[in-house]
């Protein structure tokens, strides 16, 4: 099975800040990896796919970069609405999850 | 508009069986996968397995293997996963998901039902 480590588990930020969030895959996964966003009680949200490509309708401030292992989310100046938790997703074989990374209000 | 419809809650006790189904529209079933996700309560997404809502074919984390069959039904547009022999660790939300994934292994989600909560307790 191919494992996913994100990091760090939680992130403490300020509306306005530069956001980085890191996947790593335990084996190469190509670019076979999306990252979601979860707010409590609600089902999560695909932000983007393939690495690198967003999903239509999520603001332009979500980018995400890597290939290989090694992935990134960024958000380029965080919102009132981006304080969620944030998912990897691998799917080159089969899908895991990473175990997520909660970004809090500093 | 692409819509999940999970059914309700669960009560089970250990040892016992659920079927939780999620009925889609606003798209054409059948170009599409459905993946099963839960979250146990405070924990992470957990993927259980995909099927192929084309050709029924399925794919099992190994974890579930034995446990869960997931199947869809066409003519209603719904798909159903079953998880058997129950356990205390076994309570969480469970989610249907739209997966992208056509016909050969697991994609990526872009749509998502409301939850099944099932709680299992003696």
């Amino acid at each position: 099975d191919i494992q996913m480590t994100q990091f760090p588990s939680t992130l403490s930020a300020s509306v306005g800040d530069r956001v980085t969030i890191t996947c790593r895959a335990s084996q190469t996964i190509s670019s076979w990896l999306a990252w979601y966003q979860q707010k409590p009680g609600k089902a999560p949200n695909l932000l983007i796919y393939k690495a690198s490509s967003v999903e239509s309708g999520v603001p332009s401030r979500f980018s995400g970069s890597g290939s290989g292992t090694e992935f990134t989310l960024t958000i380029s100046s965080l919102q009132p609405d981006d304080f969620a938790t944030y998912y990897c997703q691998q799917y080159n074989s089969y899908s895991t999850f990473g175990q997520g990374t909660k970004v809090e209000i500093k | 508009q692409v819509q999940l419809m999970q059914s309700g809650p669960e009560v089970k006790k250990p040892g016992a069986s659920v079927k939780v189904s999620c009925k889609a529209s606003g798209y054409t079933f059948t170009s599409y996968g459905i993946s099963w996700v839960r979250q146990a309560p405070g924990q992470g997404l957990e993927w259980m397995g995909w099927i192929s809502a084309y050709n029924g074919n399925t794919n099992y984390a190994q974890k579930f293997q034995g446990r869960v069959t997931m199947t869809t039904d066409t003519s209603t547009t719904t798909a159903y996963m079953e998880l058997r022999s129950l356990r205390s660790d076994d309570t969480a939300v469970y989610y249907c998901a739209r997966d992208r994934s056509r016909s050969a292994s697991p994609d990526y989600f872009d749509n998502w039902g409301q939850g099944t909560v099932v709680t299992v307790s003696s």
